[in-house]
């Protein structure tokens, strides 16, 4: 069964510190994972998107990694501002044929406090 | 810079009302998305559209139905509202289905069945 799993659930930090958010994916056939930010109460926005021969990117003070033999994907964020205080969702694609779809996760809640 | 408008932030209808959530995108994209996002449950997608007066169904469309009669406006009609449809509704469009194609999302439309 596809599925992406997020960890943790939610996270609380303090301004200034970095954090790393995780993703564990189990799509067949992958075909690329993006990572959305989406602010209360408004739609998400795409951070950076990840294909299978790509390891690290960067965005700012977000960077993604993907291990695709692990299916495994992280979001690290460098000295987080309050306005990183965010959900974070990623969702992946699997693409066969007509089988084409996009898996999301449940997301990672993000508040940064001063 | 792509911008996808829903019609509104906040709907209040009653159980049995037919509702109508429209959504409006100024990019000449050829795909638009409904989805609902729970608690719980992630972004689920109710509908999507690959052209003018075309539609396929997403994961969830009992109880929902669409219409795209111009490009650049996708529909949604909840023909006779539930308290279960209470939920965020986000529309989105993407440029084309080619794998690496970003969604763009609108603002979302927070609608309550009583």
């Amino acid at each position: 069964k596809n599925q992406v799993e997020q960890s943790p659930q939610s996270l609380i930090i303090l301004e200034g510190k970095n954090c790393t958010l995780q993703c564990n994916y189990t799509v067949s056939p992958f075909s690329n994972l993006r990572w959305y930010k989406q602010d209360t109460g408004r739609g998400p926005v795409s951070l950076t998107i990840m294909t299978f021969s790509e390891n690290t990117k960067s965005n700012g003070r977000y960077t993604a990694t993907l291990d695709a033999d692990t299916k495994q994907s992280s979001l690290h964020i460098t000295a987080s501002q309050l306005s990183d205080s965010a959900s974070y969702i990623c969702v992946v694609r699997v693409n066969a044929g007509n089988n084409r779809k996009l898996i999301w996760g449940l997301g990672t809640s993000l508040a940064v406090n001063p | 810079d792509v911008k996808v408008t829903q019609s509104s932030r906040y709907l209040v209808k009653r159980t049995g009302e037919k509702v109508f959530l429209e959504c409006v995108q100024d990019m000449d994209h050829e795909n638009m998305f409904w989805y609902r996002q729970d608690p719980g449950l992630g972004l689920r997608l109710i509908y999507f559209s690959y052209d003018v007066k075309m539609k396929e169904k997403g994961d969830i469309p009992e109880g929902y139905s669409v219409s795209r009669e111009k490009k650049e406006r996708f529909s949604l009609i909840l023909e006779s509202a539930s308290t279960n449809q209470t939920s965020m509704y986000l529309c989105a469009s993407s440029l084309t289905d080619t794998l690496n194609t970003e969604a763009f999302f609108g603002q979302g439309t927070r609608l309550t069945v009583v």
